[in-house]
């Protein structure tokens, strides 16, 4: 079946930009997941969600991130007014309910800031 | 707090030969613990879990690890390495509980095969 989707995979704005990231889950997980992978950084969680609400948030690095997930699927990260230390690669992954945590992940958006 | 550690950035390796990719984790109680692969411009692929039951786990890819709980190591581990195995690994902890919870990552080790 169909893995985890991610758009775009490639995308490049201005600094003081708004973007947004989309995470399409593999139907019927309930777990979604935003991480953050920069050079040198490996990979820094973000944010999850159980169903559409989000129990953990702890990972956002700032007031310009957020995100939202709707109708238990589909799921938008939002970075407002970019910065040049946003540039990463954001990667989207999603678990089945009782998956004893195996997390399947999306090829991820790199996000380039001029 | 959970976390960690993968001592090497890099691990070379001559193809047919054995391999090991090491793998440390502090965690409070039962650790859940991980392999995943990444290969250039995709996303992390799992490789294989430690939950419970007997130290010695087998993953995809000819890979395994074992769990040494005594000293808190996760090591990957395959016989005879690949040219092909050329990526780069994580490894990464989480607390058992009740469901899904978000993992916590080693820095990654890049592994190179050389022929």
């Amino acid at each position: 079946g169909a893995g985890v989707s991610q758009s775009p995979s490639n995308k490049v704005t201005e600094k003081g930009k708004d973007v947004e990231l989309r995470c399409d889950p593999i139907s019927g997980h309930t777990a979604l997941y935003w991480y953050r992978q920069s050079l040198g950084q490996g990979l820094e969680f973000l944010i999850y969600f159980q169903g559409n609400s989000a129990p953990d948030k702890s990972g956002l690095p700032s007031d310009r991130f957020s995100a939202e997930r709707t109708g238990g699927s589909v799921s938008t990260l939002t970075i407002q007014r970019t910065q040049q230390e946003d540039s990463a690669v954001y990667l989207c992954a999603s678990s089945p309910p009782a998956g004893k945590n195996i997390q399947y992940f999306g090829a991820g958006t790199r996000l380039s800031v001029l | 707090a959970q976390s960690v550690a993968q001592p090497e950035d890099q691990v070379n390796v001559a193809e047919g030969n054995p391999l090991t990719v090491k793998c440390t984790y502090s965690v409070s109680g039962n650790p859940y613990l991980f392999w995943y692969v990444q290969y250039p411009n995709r996303g992390l692929q799992f490789l294989l879990k430690y939950i419970t039951g007997d130290n010695l786990v087998k993953g995809s890819y000819g890979f395994e690890a074992e769990f040494n709980k005594s000293q808190t190591s996760f090591h990957l581990k395959k016989p005879s390495a690949l040219v092909s195995d050329s990526a780069l690994y994580f490894c990464a902890v989480s607390s058992p509980g009740t469901g899904n919870t978000p993992l916590v990552f080693g820095k990654g080790t890049r592994l190179s095969v050389i022929a």
